[in-house]
């Protein structure tokens, strides 16, 4: 069956270091990934899309990497702050379907 | 200023009774989708409407209604036959119905049923 699977445990990091982010996916053959934003009680917002000819988009102090083989997207926050504390949510679109599906979230939490 | 509203925030209802969530958006934007989000869950889709006065079921539409009468208002109806209509709600608006497009979300609605 298809999965899209990223961290349900919360990732605790301090100010100033990087956060790393996983999605990972089965059974999927996506023509993109996106990452979003989700602070409690709120809509996600979003961040970026990589599509699967790309290996790496960058945008500030994010970067997302993309890898088909692994089946996997690394989303990286350089330089993390407390305001980065939010939970992040992967989507994944299949060619021929231009509806994302979403993973769970990751909750981000970046100490001072 | 340009986004999409969802009204209300909050909303009670008694158990039996449906219930109109309201979605607009001013970006001209052709898509809208509606989602339920669940404590733990992923975005759940609903239903989606490509273009005016068209729309299809999403993966858990079972008890749920929609209209798309005019571009920019997305009205979603959570009916009586819903078995576990507590969720947070949102809706979300796309530029067009294509690959690579982000999604806009509203500000969601959080529903209780008792």
């Amino acid at each position: 069956s298809q999965k899209i699977e990223q961290n349900s445990e919360a990732l605790n990091i301090q100010e100033g270091k990087t956060a790393t982010l996983t999605c990972n996916y089965t059974n999927y053959s996506p023509a993109y990934l996106q990452w979003y934003r989700q602070d409690p009680g709120r809509g996600p917002v979003f961040l970026l899309l990589i599509r699967e000819n790309e290996k790496e988009k960058r945008k500030e102090r994010l970067k997302v990497t993309f890898d088909t083989t692994l089946k996997q997207s690394l989303f990286h926050i350089t330089a993390s702050q407390p305001a980065d504390s939010a939970t992040y949510l992967c989507a994944l679109g299949e060619g021929g379907s231009y509806i994302p599906t979403f993973g769970r979230g990751t909750s981000l939490i970046v100490h001072p | 200023d340009g986004g999409i509203t969802q009204s209300p925030k909050y909303l009670f209802r008694k158990e039996g009774q449906n219930v109109t969530l309201s979605c607009e958006q001013n970006l001209n934007h052709d898509a809208m989708y509606w989602y339920r989000q669940d404590p733990g869950q992923g975005l759940r889709l609903i239903y989606y409407s490509q273009i005016v006065n068209d729309f299809q079921k999403g993966d858990i539409a079972e008890g749920y209604s929609v209209s798309r009468e005019k571009k920019e208002s997305f009205p979603l109806t959570v009916t009586s036959a819903q078995k576990n209509p507590t969720a947070f709600y949102l809706c979300a608006s796309k530029k067009r119905e294509t690959s690579g497009y982000e999604q806009y979300f509203g500000p969601g609605t959080r529903l209780t049923v008792t």
